[in-house]
C-alpha cells in the first residue's frame, strides 16, 4: 500500500524556517518525481515545487523562489522541503504528492494527509 | 502555460447524476487532466487521469459511479447515483515541464 506520512510543521515567526519531511512506503521512491502542494484556509489548492526522481532537477513555484528548498533522500524514502525567510501568506496544509506518470508527465496519484505550517508572530 | 477554469459551485439531488466541467485555456485543449476530489477536512484524493480523447483511468478503489469525458477543451467528471459522501471539493489538475497546475475547485453539495 502507497503510504505518504508529512511531519514537521507547527507554528513559526514570519522571518524565520522550518523543514517538512515526507515519508514515503509501499513503493519504490527513488523511480518516482515527487510534489509539495500546499493550501491556505479555506483556499483551493496550489503547486509549490516538484523534484525528480534522483533529485538533480528541481522547480518552484514564483512565491517560493529563492526562499525554499525542494530535496529527497532516496536511501531513507523520504522527501523534505526546507522553507526559509517564511512569511503569513505562506500559512498552510503541505501535501507531498508522487507523480504518477514517465518523469513530471504524470498526475498526482498519492497524496499524504498533510501538515500545516502557520506563521504569525 | 495553460489554466484551467472551474465552476465555483454545484449542486445535485441525493441519487441523481452530476456533471462536472473543467475547462482548458486557448491553445491548451489537447492537454491530460486529472480529477481529484477533497472531502472535507480530508487530503486530497485521485480520481482519474482524463485524455482528450476522453480516454480516462481511475484511481485505485474509486467507485465505478464516477466517470470522465471530453469535448475539445472541456473535461467532464460525472458522478452517478449521488451518495452524501461526495459531497466535497473537486479540483482538476494539469502539468508540463516546468510546472503543475490546477483548477479553482468545484464544491459540491448534496441536496
Amino acid at each position: 500500500e502507497v503510504q505518504l506520512v508529512e511531519s514537521g510543521g507547527g507554528l513559526v515567526q514570519p522571518g524565520g524556517s522550518l523543514r517538512l519531511s515526507c515519508a514515503a512506503s509501499g513503493f519504490t521512491f527513488s523511480s518516482y518525481w515527487m510534489h509539495w502542494v500546499r493550501q491556505a484556509p479555506g483556499k483551493g489548492l496550489v503547486w509549490v515545487s516538484r523534484i525528480n526522481s534522483d533529485g538533480s532537477s528541481t522547480s518552484y513555484a514564483d512565491s517560493v523562489k529563492g526562499r525554499f528548498t525542494i530535496s529527497r533522500d532516496n536511501a531513507k524514502n523520504t522527501l523534505y522541503l526546507q522553507m526559509n525567510s517564511l512569511r503569513a501568506e505562506d500559512t498552510a496544509v503541505y501535501y507531498c504528492a508522487r507523480v504518477g506518470g514517465s518523469g513530471y508527465r504524470g498526475a498526482s496519484d498519492y497524496w499524504g494527509q498533510g501538515t500545516l505550517v502557520t506563521v504569525s508572530s | 502555460q495553460p489554466v484551467l477554469t472551474q465552476s465555483s459551485s454545484a449542486s445535485a439531488s441525493l441519487g441523481s447524476s452530476v456533471k462536472l466541467t473543467c475547462t482548458l485555456s486557448s491553445g491548451h485543449s489537447s492537454y491530460i487532466i486529472a480529477w481529484h476530489q477533497q472531502q472535507p477536512g480530508k487530503a486530497p484524493r485521485y480520481l482519474m487521469k482524463l485524455e482528450g480523447s476522453g480516454s480516462y483511468n481511475k484511481g485505485s478503489g474509486v467507485p465505478d459511479r464516477f466517470s470522465g469525458s471530453s469535448s475539445g477543451a472541456d473535461r467532464y467528471l460525472t458522478i452517478s447515483n449521488l451518495q452524501s459522501e461526495d459531497e466535497a471539493d473537486y479540483y482538476c489538475e494539469t502539468w508540463d515541464s516546468n510546472t503543475l497546475l490546477f483548477g479553482g475547485g468545484t464544491k459540491l453539495t448534496v441536496l
